[in-house]
């Protein structure tokens, strides 16, 4: 069964700190990683894609590495700032029918 | 592309009756979820249909659930009869299968509320 695990499930931090997040996966027959951004009463936002080939990716001040064999993904937020507060979801695709399991999520508050 | 569109966004209705909640996908994408987001589960995978047609679902939780993709650009999940654990975000998300699924585009979701 395919099972995604995120921890922290809260973190709290002053602005301008480097932080990370961790997100592990049981199915080692993993494709694609997806990290995404909810805002309170909001929508899930894509932030990264890595694809099973790929270790890494990065857009902006936001880096997230794939490690198949051991089942992690990171994601690496740097120089946090307040508008980064939001709660922060790991999604694999995995199994036969390429389906798109998600984590329980991170709450990331950074204050000023 | 909009991206992916649901509608309504909110949805008020009173216990036992039928609610229909509306998807439409980006265009070009042949992959298609339902999602269920609660605080008490976080965000639970419905169904997922492939070129049309369901692929698992498993995640249905009852028979009064149901779901259907008559074509490429329009998917409907069906409460019948609603109850007030029902209430919840619903979540439509589409992406493009080509051997793998690559990134999944959500909707704004429909926030479901039964009295």
């Amino acid at each position: 069964k395919q099972e995604v695990t995120q921890i922290p499930a809260a973190l709290s931090v002053p602005e301008g700190e480097n932080l990370v997040l961790n997100c592990s996966f049981t199915d080692s027959a993993i494709y694609n990683l997806q990290w995404f951004r909810q805002d309170p009463g909001k929508g899930l936002t894509s932030l990264l894609l890595i694809q099973s080939s790929q270790r890494e990716q990065t857009s902006g001040r936001l880096n997230a590495s794939l490690d198949k064999s051991s089942g992690r993904s990171t994601l690496y937020i740097a120089a946090s700032q307040p508008g980064d507060s939001a709660t922060y979801l790991c999604a694999e695709f995995s199994g036969g029918y390429n389906k798109l399991i998600f984590g329980a999520g991170t709450r990331l508050a950074v204050h000023p | 592309d909009a991206g992916v569109i649901q509608s309504p966004r909110h949805e008020v209705t009173e216990m036992g009756q039928e609610v229909t909640l509306r998807c439409k996908p980006i265009s070009g994408h042949n992959s298609l979820f339902w999602y269920r987001q609660t605080m008490m589960r976080g965000l639970e995978l419905l169904i997922y249909f492939n070129n049309n047609v369901p692929i698992d679902d498993s995640g249905m939780p009852e028979d009064r659930f149901s779901a259907k993709m008559p074509n490429a650009s329009f998917s409907t999940l069906k409460i019948q009869p609603s109850e007030p654990r029902d209430s919840a975000v619903y979540f439509c998300a589409s992406s493009f299968l080509r051997g793998v699924n690559t990134e999944a585009f959500f909707g704004q979701g429909t926030r479901l509320t039964v009295v």
